[in-house]
């Protein structure tokens, strides 16, 4: 079992941009939840997805959006960058309503 | 709206101390309560997990203890080692989707 698998693992851009972070889940695990973390912090959640919809949203602006896909991988998107998005995102999966499993992560640094 | 904070921020110990972590939430009504590791730069690696019905779980050098009542959490590590220096975070599930972290604690056992 690969475990949750996040890519890409470093990425670099400037502001305005627009950014996609893909995320794969644990095998048999169909909900998938994303996590900012800025650092020395606790992980934030941004929102979670199941069944391909946003089940539940933190407090994040709408230029964070998401989708998940039939294979129940998911993609986190940001527009419009801010030097402020520069943190470690995190994916986790777990099924429904059971222990969620993290990935490594990725950078996202925004010059 | 529930609230993590854990105490210390920071701990330094020399090796082979026994050593506690503390990880306080405001609402009692959680889910579950799940301790992490996370080393420099990296996703989180999941350490031990109590349900609302468990009093304590233990893994190897590690004891991890619930008190609903009280708000409160301790993680216990017997034997430091090198090895175990990281950030520990605690994260509560309330019912909610999502996982609330505190913003941990990080340990450095010198050698």
């Amino acid at each position: 079992d690969a475990g949750v698998t996040q890519s890409p693992t470093h990425l670099i851009k400037t502001r305005g941009q627009q950014v996609t972070l893909r995320c794969s889940p644990k095998s048999g695990h169909d909900t998938v939840s994303w996590y900012q973390q800025a650092l020395g912090q606790g992980p934030q959640f941004i929102f979670q997805y199941y069944e391909e919809e946003e089940r539940q949203r933190g407090n994040f602006p709408d230029r964070f959006s998401g989708h998940q896909f039939p294979n129940y991988s998911s993609e986190l998107n940001v527009n419009a960058l801010l030097l402020g998005d520069s943190a470690l995102y995190l994916c986790a999966s777990s099924p429904q309503g059971g222990e969620q499993f993290f990935g490594p992560g990725t950078r996202l640094t925004v010059l | 709206k529930q609230e993590v904070t854990q105490i210390p921020a920071a701990l330094s110990v020399p090796e082979g101390e026994n050593l506690v972590l503390n990880c306080s939430f405001t609402d009692s009504a959680i889910y579950n309560l799940q301790w992490f590791r996370q080393d420099p730069g990296k996703g989180l690696t999941s350490l031990l997990l109590i349900q609302s019905s468990q009093r304590e779980q233990t893994s190897g050098r590690l004891n991890a203890s619930l008190d609903k009542s009280s708000g409160r959490s301790t993680l216990y590590i017997a034997a430091s080692q090198p090895g175990d220096s990281a950030t520990y975070l605690c994260a509560v599930h309330s019912g909610t989707y999502k996982y609330i972290f505190g913003t941990g604690t990080r340990l450095k056992v010198l050698a």
